[in-house]
């Protein structure tokens, strides 16, 4: 079974500050990593994702994160944040084989404050 | 393109009743899992179904089931409800067999259990 690790519960920050939410992951086989974001009494909202190729990924309200694979880490960054990205964000991983396939595993959650 | 539909958005039951919740995932999506979401155990995984199979079940009691119907829609049903079923219950569609690597998830649906 895969175990996914975010090391912050809560990350308060200011306003056009950059960030760094962290998101360590154990797996014997490859993997394939996401990050979701989720605002107060929402669904999940596809962040990026990790699949193949570059491990620098880009995805949408200007995030990005670094797949390391021999850190087995898939960080989350933003240069500069906004008010509106205060929301909880959960980090995901799930297997490219076998039998636990389409199945995601999300760690605990970091809830991201951003204070003006 | 309609997103992943969830109903009800609320429910409120009582202790030993049982629930339905109904998932219908965007059209041409084949494919649909559920999770359960709560302050203790955070996201844990129900069901998968593909072409109205389960491919995957996670480890919840009997008391939890999910079918799938030829049009893709989905069903989750909870019998003989616990104080501790009080949770988000969310729906996450595919378009093919790759809930894996991509997945498209409703708003949820709020079960309370009093």
């Amino acid at each position: 079974a895969q175990s996914v690790t975010q090391l912050d519960s809560q990350v308060p920050v200011f306003e056009e500050a950059p960030v760094e939410l962290r998101c360590n992951y154990s797996s014997s086989v490859s993997v394939y990593l996401f990050w979701y974001v989720q605002y107060p009494n929402q669904g999940l909202q596809l962040l990026l994702k990790y699949l193949s190729g570059s491990t620098l990924v880009k995805g949408i309200n200007g995030f990005e994160a670094e797949f390391n694979k021999s850190q087995t880490s898939f960080h989350l960054r933003k240069p500069s944040v906004h008010i509106s990205d205060t929301a909880e964000y959960f980090c995901a991983v799930s297997e490219d084989r076998g039998s636990t396939l389409g199945r995601l595993y999300f760690g605990r959650g970091t809830q991201l404050t951003v204070w003006p | 393109k309609a997103g992943v539909t969830q109903t009800p958005r609320y429910l409120i039951k009582t202790r030993g009743q049982q629930v339905t919740l109904s998932c219908s995932p965007i059209s041409g999506h084949r494919s649909v899992s559920w999770y359960q979401q709560t302050p203790g155990q955070g996201l844990q995984f129900l069901f998968e179904y593909f072409s109205e199979t389960q491919r995957n079940k996670g480890n919840f009691p009997g008391r939890f089931s999910g079918r799938q119907f030829s049009n893709s829609r989905s069903e989750m049903n909870v019998s003989t409800l616990e104080l501790g079923d009080s949770a988000l219950y969310l729906c996450a569609s595919s378009p093919r067999g790759e809930l894996n690597t991509e997945a498209f998830f409703g708003q949820g649906t709020r079960l309370t259990v009093v």
